[in-house]
């Protein structure tokens, strides 16, 4: 089945720090992929939606400056989170699904938990 | 605006039956999708309505109305691994097919 690859899984940095997160399709070439934080006990937030070749389309309320998304290929996201400070840590998730399977869910990554000193 | 709710928190006991009520209102729609997720993990896909009526999948089964914005997933001989949070997405349709989250239900199966 349809695979997806986050990297890394936890990531433990300073202040100030600019921490990027990579999301591979392993098996399938995806020209869209998704973004999620989630808090503690929360549910999922869409940040913004990955499109191969041009701009993220970003969701109200999420910094584009300060979340940098970058989908250089058909199989690889990659989220930057820049100048990062205690309130960004948070647990990341990216998703993706296979071209033409509109039906079909998304499958997600298995998540990069940031904390952030 | 959007809006997906849930139930916050929800208990049963292990072998009973529990259904975990969604009610949605979204700007499109173009499917309403169930995931599992447990305590650090990621989300992993469950169930999958697009038309109207009750999708049955083993233990799990998903129902969808419509015209009621509505949909529950119903889970029989609950088993302990059953604790977990379970997510309702809608996915809106159009160009992108995002999927926006419900604020989920958190599952615990007491013996």
């Amino acid at each position: 089945g349809a695979v997806v690859s986050q990297h890394p899984s936890w990531v433990i940095c300073k202040s100030g720090t600019s921490v990027k997160i990579e999301c591979r399709s392993l098996d399938f070439q995806a020209t869209t992929m998704f973004w999620y934080r989630q808090f503690p006990k929360q549910s999922l937030m869409l940040m913004a939606t990955s499109n191969e070749g041009s701009k993220a389309t970003y969701e109200q309320g999420v910094e584009k400056d300060k979340f940098l998304i970058n989908h250089a290929s058909l199989t690889l996201s990659t989220l930057t989170v820049t100048s990062a400070h205690p309130e960004d840590s948070s647990f990341y998730i990216c998703s993706a699904s296979p071209p033409g399977q509109g039906t079909r869910p998304q499958h997600f990554g298995d998540g990069t938990r940031l904390s952030i000193l | 605006g959007q809006n997906i709710d849930q139930p916050t928190e929800m208990t049963a006991t292990e072998g009973a039956i529990v259904q975990i009520n969604c009610t949605y209102q979204t700007s499109g729609f173009n499917g309403l999708f169930w995931y599992q997720q447990h305590a650090g993990e990621a989300p992993t896909f469950l169930s999958y309505n697009v038309l109207d009526g009750l999708e049955e999948k083993g233990r799990f089964s998903s129902f969808l109305s419509r015209s009621k914005g509505y949909s529950y997933l119903l889970l029989k001989e609950l088993q302990m691994k059953d604790s977990a949070s379970y997510l309702c997405a809608v996915r809106e349709g159009g160009a992108t097919n995002k999927l926006i989250f419900g604020t989920g239900t958190l599952l615990a199966v007491q013996p």
